[in-house]
């Protein structure tokens, strides 16, 4: 088995702040993902990397970016945190294409203050 | 662009009732589709998949999968109150990598 380590838990930041959250997977797994999750709109792909190095943007993408510099760590940054802003970030992972299932981190709390 | 829908968005039934969720996509050349189980504060979990038309049964669960129609359902015998969590239902894109998730169906079971 493996597991999917997302730091921190909680992140409070202030408006216009830039904000980075990472995310590291032991599974050795070449795909992973970031999704929003806000209450009553499920989960939204911001980015995801099918390999070292390589980005692919989601659906959700503006206002963010990422970096894949491991195989085994994704993190990624709010350019300009959004007042009132509260949403969970979760980070994911696929042994190869999103056919196959899908790990998922436990997750990163934001609330913009 | 692959979209998911499911419905209802909330489903409330008696310990030992079935329990049945329902989920549209819009591709049907859409790769395998999965279930996951979320409860409060955990990432989610999945539960069962399906790629072929027709059904597909692990326990207490049932998958049921029509590309024509682009439905899939899932269905819980014999619910328990510890099946209460979010259910959803992820479709990945015709690219294969990229995964789609619904809004997800919050199920309480009531003992």
């Amino acid at each position: 088995g493996g597991i999917i380590t997302q730091t921190p838990k909680f992140l409070i930041g202030q408006e216009g702040q830039k904000l980075t959250l990472k995310c590291q997977q032991n599974f050795n797994h070449d795909t992973m993902y970031w999704y929003r999750q806000d209450s009553g709109k499920g989960l939204r792909l911001i980015y995801y990397s099918i390999t070292e190095n390589d980005l692919q943007k989601g659906d959700l993408s503006e206002g963010y970016d990422a970096s894949r510099e491991k195989k085994s760590s994704f993190s990624l940054t709010v350019t300009s945190a959004q007042k009132n802003e509260m949403a969970v970030f979760l980070c994911a992972s696929s042994i190869n294409r999103g056919n196959t299932e899908v790990f998922f981190g436990k997750g990163t709390r934001l609330t913009v203050v | 662009q692959e979209k998911v829908q499911q419905s209802p968005e909330s489903l409330i039934v008696p310990e030992g009732a079935m329990s049945s969720l329902n989920c549209t996509f819009s591709n049907s050349a859409s790769q395998s589709i999965w279930w996951y189980q979320q409860h409060p504060g955990k990432g989610p979990e999945a539960l069962i998949s399906i790629f072929s038309n027709g059904n597909k049964k692990e326990g207490r669960l049932t998958v049921y999968l029509n590309r024509a129609s682009l439905h899939v359902s899932l269905h819980i015998r014999d619910s328990q109150p510890s099946d209460s969590a979010v259910y959803l239902c992820a479709v990945s894109d015709t690219n294969a990598y990229k995964v789609i998730f619904g809004k997800g169906t919050h199920l309480h079971v009531l003992p």
